[in-house]
């Protein structure tokens, strides 16, 4: 079973507040994903991590940034939310030496007013 | 440009129907093909992988098969539940590009009615 958390589930927040959304998991997974996904549309990689300071920007461009200072814990900020930015946020972690098999956390379902 | 495509988008059957979901890749070059459960507001539950090398995985009462020649993968449900209901996405991972980038459908949303 995957132990992957992501926190809050749910943020309604107003334009403009910087938020951070949480992603912490305790399989030791040394990859981290940032998903967006938009109500019935396909999921779209935002961010990724390799590992300890290492992460780069996915396909789909976004104003969010990452950063990974522990493998555990991967965090997405937002420095100033728009009502763009109202999506659902999905955090995803895969061992490096194995099948490539992706776990993923709850989401965050972020709502900007 | 690899694209993911699953037909149909929605689908309703009584309790205890076997049921298959269709999925479709445009670039046969894939690493592996992953089958995944979302419920309405949550994260995605993985559900089958299947490795580019490999023709079908099983799970309990789910079947997953690939051909990577015509580019479809179907996920077979034998005698479903309303525990099922769900939506069911497949995604492909290829080879280079961002690691670990997977391309999504857009999903199965399947309703058992019982």
């Amino acid at each position: 079973e995957a132990d992957i958390y992501q926190t809050p589930r749910y943020l309604v927040i107003g334009t403009g507040k910087k938020i951070t959304l949480e992603c912490s998991q305790t399989m030791g997974h040394d990859k981290m994903y940032w998903y967006q996904q938009d109500p019935g549309m396909e999921l779209h990689l935002i961010h990724y991590s390799y590992g300890v300071n290492s992460t780069e920007k996915g396909d789909l461009s976004s104003e969010s940034t990452v950063s990974r200072i522990r493998t555990e814990h991967f965090p997405l900020t937002l420095e100033s939310a728009r009502p763009s930015h109202t999506s659902q946020y999905l955090c995803a972690s895969s061992a490096r030496q194995d099948t490539g098999e992706l776990f993923f956390g709850e989401g965050s379902r972020l709502t900007v007013l | 440009k690899q694209e993911v495509t699953q037909i149909p988008a929605a689908l309703s059957v009584p309790e205890g129907e076997n049921l298959v979901l269709n999925c479709s890749f445009t670039d046969s070059a894939i690493y592996n093909l992953q089958w995944f459960r979302q419920d309405p507001g949550k994260g995605l539950t993985s559900l089958l992988l299947i490795q580019s090398s490999q023709r079908e995985q099983t799970s309990g009462r789910l079947n997953a098969s690939l051909d990577k020649s015509s580019g479809r993968s179907t996920l077979y449900i034998a005698a479903s539940q309303p525990g099922d209901s769900a939506t069911y996405l497949c995604a492909v991972r290829r080879y280079g590009g961002s690691q670990g980038n997977l391309i999504f459908g857009k999903g199965t949303k399947l309703s058992v009615k019982p």
